[in-house]
């Protein structure tokens, strides 16, 4: 299984409202990550999680509030969003994030958010 | 800063024909490179990977070449399909850990 599984697919919210993002991979990895991805643009890392705690935050803004419950699972709260945070956002693994030798990242499909 | 571009935008090909996507690196510190292939509404997919201490690596119809002394990466795809038709991307990791660098992207149309 070589999987990586976001939910939901598709997402609609208003400026005000709360609502999660969640990712999902049964690979073993123990690296996760969030990433950012505006249409024809090159995806944008966010946050990166390694061993279930955040190494890397890339200046994002509060509204986004990361989350790794356990080793399988990414989640992405959202709250009083802005229309241009409208995107593609993609979770990805990996076997490990540094000092144990790199692997390849798995991304999942990507929930398409739209702030209205 | 450092960063990770790509020659062409957009790469217009022939169903049959190989195709060249190259990509220019900028950090010197990076060691390993990987090639994605995103199309429309998915998310990216791992095509093939390269580690610096190596100039060539072969997949099934795909061939990565790393040359560092230009800092230059390619991907050469044999007998385009129209199933190849996607945007790929290069990314690096920055040579400290696995927090990938993606390149701009390139636009591969496979013409029938």
């Amino acid at each position: 299984d070589t999987e990586v599984t976001q939910t939901p697919k598709h997402l609609v919210m208003g400026m005000t409202n709360k609502k999660s993002l969640k990712c999902e991979q049964h690979m073993g990895h123990r690296a996760m990550y969030w990433y950012k991805q505006k249409a024809k643009k090159p995806p944008e890392l966010m946050f990166v999680y390694s061993y279930e705690k955040l190494s890397i935050n890339e200046s994002v803004p509060s509204r986004f509030s990361p989350e790794c419950p356990n080793s399988s699972l990414l989640n992405l709260h959202l709250h009083a969003l802005q229309p241009e945070d409208s995107a593609l956002y993609l979770c990805a693994s990996s076997q490990y994030f540094s000092g144990q030798g790199d692997t390849e990242a798995f991304f999942g499909q990507g929930t398409r958010l739209t702030v209205v | 800063g450092e960063s990770v571009g790509l020659h062409l935008p957009t790469l217009s090909v022939q169903e049959g024909d190989n195709s060249i996507i190259n990509c220019a690196y900028s950090n010197s510190a990076s060691d390993y490179f990987i090639w994605y292939k995103q199309e429309s509404g998915k998310g990216p997919q791992f095509i093939i990977d390269i580690r610096s201490n190596m100039d060539k690596r072969q997949g099934q119809r795909v061939t990565v070449l790393l040359n560092k002394t230009v800092k230059h990466l390619s991907l050469q795809i044999a007998a385009t399909q129209p199933g190849d038709s996607a945007v790929y991307f290069c990314a690096e990791n920055g040579g400290a850990t696995n927090k990938l660098i993606f390149g701009t992207g390139t636009l591969l149309a496979v013409q029938p």
